[in-house]
């Protein structure tokens, strides 16, 4: 059950912003949303995680909206290193830890 | 290590064969998952380990799949009687938090199996 919901592919130009959204509609309150990302033949790499507010890190920018029912991961100037699949998790909570529960996935080409 | 370290980085064996595959996290982890991703599809969750025990063995697909975790470092993936549809990546991943924590995971590159 991967509990989100991904484009299964996009394109982007070279140098422009890459918007890739995500639908978590069953996240739970105390839920966080992660990004990693796999490019071919590498293990899957981590991003960035938020619980509500929005964050950046020197990869990224994650947009949660209000209600937390989606968000949209934002790469400010994408290279050709950034082609790779992208994967949106909502992280599990339980007694048992908080394994992920990855999807297909997006796959991001980032066109010259 | 720096990094997770999987070995080996690619293994064929023949069908019926038993594997298995080793997986070193970074010094001080306590907890270490892996997944199984087969071509074109997501990742599939199979264990998770925190410390020496499993609390979660929900993905591991068939009694043919075995793992274990000893001093709290490396952990070893076994599968007995491999199967061509055990064909598959298969990812290690580790991090330091306690169940509850909110880091991120370290992924190593994977063991790529190829069953013939």
């Amino acid at each position: 059950d991967a509990k989100t919901t991904q484009p299964p592919s996009m394109d982007c130009a070279e140098g422009r912003a890459a918007n890739l959204p995500c639908n978590h509609s069953t996240i739970s309150g105390n839920e966080y949303v992660y990004w990693y990302r796999q490019i071919h033949s590498q293990g899957p790499q981590y991003i960035i995680h938020g619980l509500k507010n929005n964050e950046t890190n020197e990869m990224a920018s994650l947009i949660i909206t209000e209600d937390r029912k989606s968000s949209t991961l934002i790469l400010p100037h994408a290279t050709l290193r950034d082609t790779a699949v992208y994967y949106c998790i909502v992280r599990v909570m339980g007694s048992t830890g908080n394994q992920f529960y990855f999807g297909t996935g997006t796959s991001l080409t980032v066109i010259p | 290590g720096a990094g997770v370290s999987q070995s080996p980085s690619n293994k064929v064996t023949e069908k019926g064969k038993d594997v298995e595959l080793r997986c070193d996290p970074i010094s001080g982890h306590t907890a270490l998952y892996w997944y199984r991703q087969s071509l074109g599809q997501g990742l599939e969750f199979l264990i998770y380990f925190q410390g020496n025990s499993a609390p979660d063995k929900s993905g591991l697909p068939s009694d043919r799949f075995s793992a274990e975790r000893t001093g709290g470092s490396v952990s070893t993936l076994t599968i007995q009687r491999t199967q061509q549809e055990d064909s598959a990546v298969y990812l290690c991943a580790s991090s330091p938090q306690r169940a509850g924590g909110v880091y991120g995971y370290t992924f190593g590159s994977g063991t790529r199996l190829t069953v013939v």
